[in-house]
């Protein structure tokens, strides 16, 4: 059984398209997380949700909007992709704030052509 | 600015060598942990480090924390080929953020 999965794995897609990422986690936990992979592999927060409230929103484009309809689910939504946003995006989740252990999702490559 | 960061960016070592990578961080923290990223997978914790604690171990692997120096080293000990990997430090930095490094790139020759 998979802690934390996130669909599609891979996802091509042309400019100005809009596409979603969904992460589903059966950890019990109450913390979810959106990270962005880039190609030099440093990895940066996005957005993270505490009991389907949003605890962080770091600076992104509001071409991002994350959706929680409950604790087990994190969903991401990016309209009018651009090419900037190729990257690989990690779910991860965590039992209580990101000072505890997050287990992550498997990513989903996301190419912007 | 980056939390963490680490050293070095890429490491070759021998099978059976041990490992060595540091961490350097800016601000207080309470926890320290160490996560591995295998090629095309998510990441997997490895360990965590309190602030209060200077030394930990896991198996193969050991963990310092000088908090003095805003630093933490990861050795791996008898490295294996399956041990090739990216490596990453992670911190509580303020707020609820967990910053990642940018990694240290290690490959085991076997």
């Amino acid at each position: 059984d998979t802690a934390v999965s996130q669909t599609p794995k891979y996802l091509v897609t042309q400019m100005g398209n809009d596409k979603s990422i969904k992460c589903e986690q059966n950890l019990g936990h109450d913390t979810m997380y959106w990270y962005k992979q880039d190609s030099k592999k440093f990895l940066k927060i996005m957005f993270s949700y505490n009991n389907k409230e949003l605890i962080i929103n770091e600076t992104v484009p509001n071409r991002f909007s994350p959706k929680s309809p409950d604790k087990a689910h994190l969903n991401l939504h990016i309209n009018s992709l651009e090419l900037g946003d190729s990257a690989v995006y990690f779910c991860a989740s965590s039992q209580g704030t990101s000072k505890n252990i997050q287990y992550f999702g498997a990513g989903t490559r996301l190419s912007v052509l | 600015s980056q939390q963490g960061e680490e050293d070095p960016q890429a490491l070759s070592i021998q099978e059976g060598e041990n490992a060595t990578m540091n961490c350097s961080y800016k601000t207080s923290i309470n926890n320290l942990q160490w996560y591995r990223q295998n090629s095309g997978r998510g990441l997997v914790h490895l360990i965590l480090i309190r602030s209060n604690e200077r030394e930990k171990h896991s198996g193969r692997l050991r963990v310092t924390l000088d908090t003095s120096k805003k630093s933490s080293s990861l050795l791996i000990t008898a490295s294996r080929a399956a041990d090739t990997a990216s490596y990453f430090c992670a911190t509580d930095g303020t707020s609820f953020k967990t910053i990642f490094g940018a990694g240290t790139r290690l490959f085991v020759k076997a």
